[in-house]
């Protein structure tokens, strides 16, 4: 139980197109899903946090016109980065919090991941 | 300001060998911490969660100790093998639905 899968798994786009990450809880609900991104050789950075049905809080730093977060429904959130750019070469990774278990322990169930490369 | 510290930076060890992993942390309060493997170009695996009044548990050759008083954990992987070859990554939360502080991560690499 508790999958979180994404997709897709890697990405390869021009510069200045739109790519949608998508991240689905598999097998339970999620009212929260967190999107990360990750450089080579470091932690995963929060970038933002999506509640279903609400908008998405946007750590300091982060674009909210530049990476478009839609939390739609329980099982389903999208990140959007608009008119990318290399800079934007990134892995991003997804998270879920199970809302069967929410209060407890406050457990995140991570996504496979998603490379994105900008050329 | 919270942080979890993790070391070393990054370590290599025979295959068959144990190694142990440290993170340090200044997150307060404090509910829970777990430990991650992540494999190269994959999402977080969740090994271990450590809550407060518990010192140590295992899982299979994972074994993670926690010392609430000097804010300090630790993963020792016994008999280690090729596949353990991951980041560990060491997660702090403070509880409720407040942001959990992610560690800086160790890059294990088992050689044969």
């Amino acid at each position: 139980g508790a999958v979180v899968s994404q997709h897709p798994s890697w990405v390869i786009c021009k510069s200045g197109t739109s790519v949608k990450i998508e991240c689905r809880s598999l097998d339970f609900q999620a009212t929260t899903m967190f999107w990360y991104r990750q450089f080579p050789k470091q932690s995963l950075m929060l970038m933002a946090t999506s509640n279903e049905g609400s908008k998405a809080t946007y750590e300091q730093g982060v674009e909210k016109d530049k990476f478009l977060i839609n939390h739609a429904s329980l099982t389903l959130s999208t990140l959007t980065v608009t008119s990318a750019h290399p800079e934007d070469s990134s892995f991003y990774i997804c998270s879920a919090r199970d809302l069967g278990l929410a209060g407890i322990h406050n457990e995140q169930f991570f996504g496979p991941g998603t490379r994105l490369t900008v050329l | 300001k919270n942080q979890v510290e993790q070391s070393p930076q990054s370590l290599i060890i025979l295959e068959g060998k144990n190694c142990t992993l440290q993170c340090n942390y200044t997150v307060s309060p404090f509910s829970n911490l777990r430990w991650y493997k992540q494999d190269t170009g994959r999402g977080p695996v969740s090994l271990t969660i450590m809550t407060f009044s518990e010192n140590t548990k295992s899982n299979g050759r994972y074994t993670a100790t926690l010392d609430a008083d000097t804010k300090q954990s630790s993963l020792h992987i016994t008999a280690s093998q090729l596949s353990d070859s991951a980041s560990y990554i060491c997660v702090v939360n403070p509880g409720g639905y407040q942001k959990v502080t992610f560690g800086t991560g160790t890059k294990l690499q088992v050689i044969p």
